[in-house]
């Protein structure tokens, strides 16, 4: 199967540490995007790239937050200096660029833990 | 600004029965809309989506969804639940002008046998 991935699956964390999170997109999908998804709630953008260039950043990512496709293939978002409010599964969908559907496919996701 | 409203955070049906998920939408432009499924331990699926073509979209298993500007809704139905319908449905749009999508807060789906 050759669909989105992440890793690692499960991450727990210190308060006030940095953790790093990779998504591989869906060979030759141009598009990607970052989600967060909190208990209870429909996930949250984050982030778009599309090749290697972040064309939209939502507000939510902060200071702490920064993303990077250095090569437009995997992607990776970094979270530095973590807070328990940061404790979310992260959520990552790749899609090929121009199709009507504009069907995004989802990764299984990284949960994230800040303790 | 454009958001979407899940009207039933839960919503159960008998095994054979009509499923209707409520979605309204807000938005100043005509809306991109789409539903999505997740289901327990997998990733999120598109069911459709809304391309103003036809306001009534047809969707995968047997799902479909009509577009009523003038009640601003997008409700996702179906004529027969079944059991692998049981999951979590979001309706979705896609803020005009810009690749950022909204998710609403997501109606869960029990199928009861």
């Amino acid at each position: 199967d050759t669909g989105v991935s992440q890793n690692p699956r499960h991450k727990i964390t210190k308060r006030g540490q940095n953790v790093t999170f990779r998504c591989d997109p869906i060979s030759e999908h141009n598009r990607l995007y970052w989600y967060r998804q909190t208990l209870g709630q429909g996930p949250e953008f984050l982030t778009y790239f599309q090749n290697e260039a972040q064309l939209e950043k939502s507000r939510l990512l902060s200071d702490r937050f920064s993303a990077e496709r250095p090569k437009g293939s995997f992607s990776t978002l970094e979270i530095q200096r973590t807070e328990q409010g940061d404790s979310a599964m992260y959520l990552c969908a790749s899609r090929p660029g121009r199709t009507p559907q504009e069907t995004q496919y989802f990764g299984p996701g990284t949960r994230l833990l800040v303790l | 600004a454009q958001s979407v409203t899940q009207l039933d955070s839960h919503v159960s049906v008998s095994e054979g029965t009509p499923v209707l998920l409520r979605c309204n939408y807000s938005s100043s432009y005509s809306p991109s809309l789409f539903w999505y499924v997740q289901h327990p331990n997998k990733g999120l699926q598109l069911l459709l989506k809304y391309t103003s073509a036809a306001t009534l979209v047809k969707g995968i298993n047997g799902f479909e969804a009509e577009f009523k500007k003038s009640e601003t809704s997008f409700h996702l139905t179906k004529p027969s639940a079944h059991m692998s319908d049981a999951a979590e449905y979001f309706c979705v749009v896609r803020v005009g002008g810009t690749y950022k999508y909204i998710f609403g807060t997501g109606t869960r789906l029990k199928v009861l046998a």
